[in-house]
């Protein structure tokens, strides 16, 4: 069965300096992977998804399939990409079905 | 468009009444799904729906029944609430295998059910 990790549920940064929310995950086929954020009291919402290689407020994810891996990345980190992130996995043919990781905590202070 | 809405935004239940969630969409998105969130397990699949009148079972279907008779409204039904039960829960949709193919992947979410089982 496939299965997302992300191993730090929380992770603090200083304003400006660089973010890396670590994903792993495990599934035999092709893998279609996301990146989820839920700010504050709000649903959540997609940040950004492997396929289409896109740099969403300054975040990116690169799909490393030798080490099954999918870090959310960014350079500076301000105030306001305090959220929680989730790491999903939707298998082919699956569906719905989207895998969550438990989530990570990210809190930039200043 | 409201997109995926839910009601109600709170709810506490007693140990072993019974009640349902609701969620509808304004998109014509055939898939649905429902979610719960609990601190350190991240989001678990409970039920979804890849169109009107399919159902099938997720990750954590036991206690909860599910129903989709039109393409709008997938509501989700606790049998007999266990504080086991006790999350937010999600429901989320998007479009099949017609939409464009850059929508095709992305799931909206609603604002989500706090529930609250004593």
């Amino acid at each position: 069965a496939q299965r997302v990790t992300q191993p730090e549920k929380l992770l603090s940064v200083f304003k400006g300096a660089p973010v890396e929310l670590k994903c792993n995950y495990s599934y035999s086929g092709s893998p279609e992977l996301f990146w989820y954020v839920q700010y504050s009291r709000q649903r959540l919402q997609l940040l950004l998804r492997h396929i289409s290689r896109e740099s969403i407020k300054g975040f990116t994810a690169d799909l490393n399939k030798g080490e099954t891996s999918f870090h959310l990345k960014k350079p500076f980190a301000q105030e306001e990409d305090s959220a929680m992130y989730y790491c999903a996995l939707r298998v082919t043919g699956g569906g719905n079905k989207l895998t969550f990781g438990t989530g990570t905590q990210l809190k930039v202070e200043l | 468009n409201a997109g995926v809405t839910q009601t109600p935004k709170f709810q506490v239940l007693k140990t072993g009444q019974s009640m349902t969630l609701q969620c509808a969409q304004d998109m014509n998105h055939e898939y649905m799904s429902w979610y719960r969130q609990d601190p350190g397990m991240g989001l678990r699949l409970i039920h979804y729906s890849v169109g009107a009148g399919i159902t099938d079972q997720g990750e954590v279907p036991n206690g909860y029944n599910v129903s989709r008779s039109t393409t709008e409204d997938f509501p989700l039904r606790l049998l007999s609430a266990a504080p086991s039960q006790t999350s937010v829960y999600f429901c989320a949709s998007r479009p099949g295998t017609s939409g464009r193919i850059y929508s095709y992947n992305e799931q909206f979410f609603g604002p989500g059910t706090r529930l609250t089982v004593l």
